[in-house]
């Protein structure tokens, strides 16, 4: 069973420009989640998608951040324009069910804006 | 609010000693309990967990063990390996969304 895939593994813009990560969950995961960790601090929750439906964007900073997932399928996720603080990794996880089921975790997009 | 605090790194050891990380939380209810490990360029892989109070999670070598009296869940390792090096988050689930700690980086060398 493929893992969890994001796309790109890193990517460097400057202020301004725009950027759209991808996230490909494990295939029959319903729950898609987005995640960000800034300067080594801790991982914080972007939203959470059931099917295509967002069931949870409490932790999307502003409206510069757009989620979708058209389907049900892969997510994107784009930062336009992006600002320094943008910076980070952004992780992605899917799981079959929510609570204490367990979330896989993507490798990760390293975004840099400089 | 939710948050959770665990100590910060980075922590070296030498290969064989004794690691503890510590952990704490602040949350209502009685979340899930979770150690996740990141290892150096991969991704974030679950470690172990523990669903209620006084359950104990073990994997790898790995305990930790919910308490809800000091809201803590301390991750021990009796011998560390070099192959232990990563970076270790403790987490509770809140609507079905991951709390994270800060992260503590473990090294181990020979």
């Amino acid at each position: 069973e493929a893992g969890v895939t994001q796309f790109p593994s890193h990517s460097v813009i400057e202020k301004g420009q725009t950027v759209t990560l991808r996230c490909d969950p494990i295939s029959g995961h319903d729950n898609l989640y987005w995640y960000r960790r800034v300067m080594g601090k801790e991982i914080k929750f972007l939203l959470h998608f059931v099917k295509e439906s967002k069931q949870d964007e409490s932790g999307m900073p502003n409206n510069r951040f757009l989620a979708e997932r058209t389907g049900g399928t892969y997510s994107t996720l784009k930062v336009q324009p992006a600002e320094l603080e943008d910076s980070g990794v952004y992780f992605c996880a899917s799981s079959r069910a929510q609570g204490s089921h367990e979330q896989y975790f993507g490798p990760g997009t390293r975004l840099t804006v400089t | 609010g939710n948050s959770v605090t665990q100590m910060e790194g980075p922590v070296t050891l030498s290969e064989e000693a004794f690691l503890t990380i510590n952990c704490t939380y602040t949350a209502t209810g009685y979340p899930s309990l979770f150690w996740y490990v990141q290892y150096p360029g991969e991704g974030l892989q679950l470690l172990l967990k523990a669903t209620k109070a006084d359950d104990k999670g073990s994997n790898k070598g790995f305990e930790a063990t919910y308490r809800k009296e000091t809201t803590s869940f301390h991750l021990e390792k009796g011998s560390v390996q070099v192959s232990d090096s990563a970076v270790y988050f403790c987490a509770f689930s809140s609507w079905g969304k991951l709390q994270f700690g800060a992260g503590t980086q473990v090294v181990v060398t020979p």
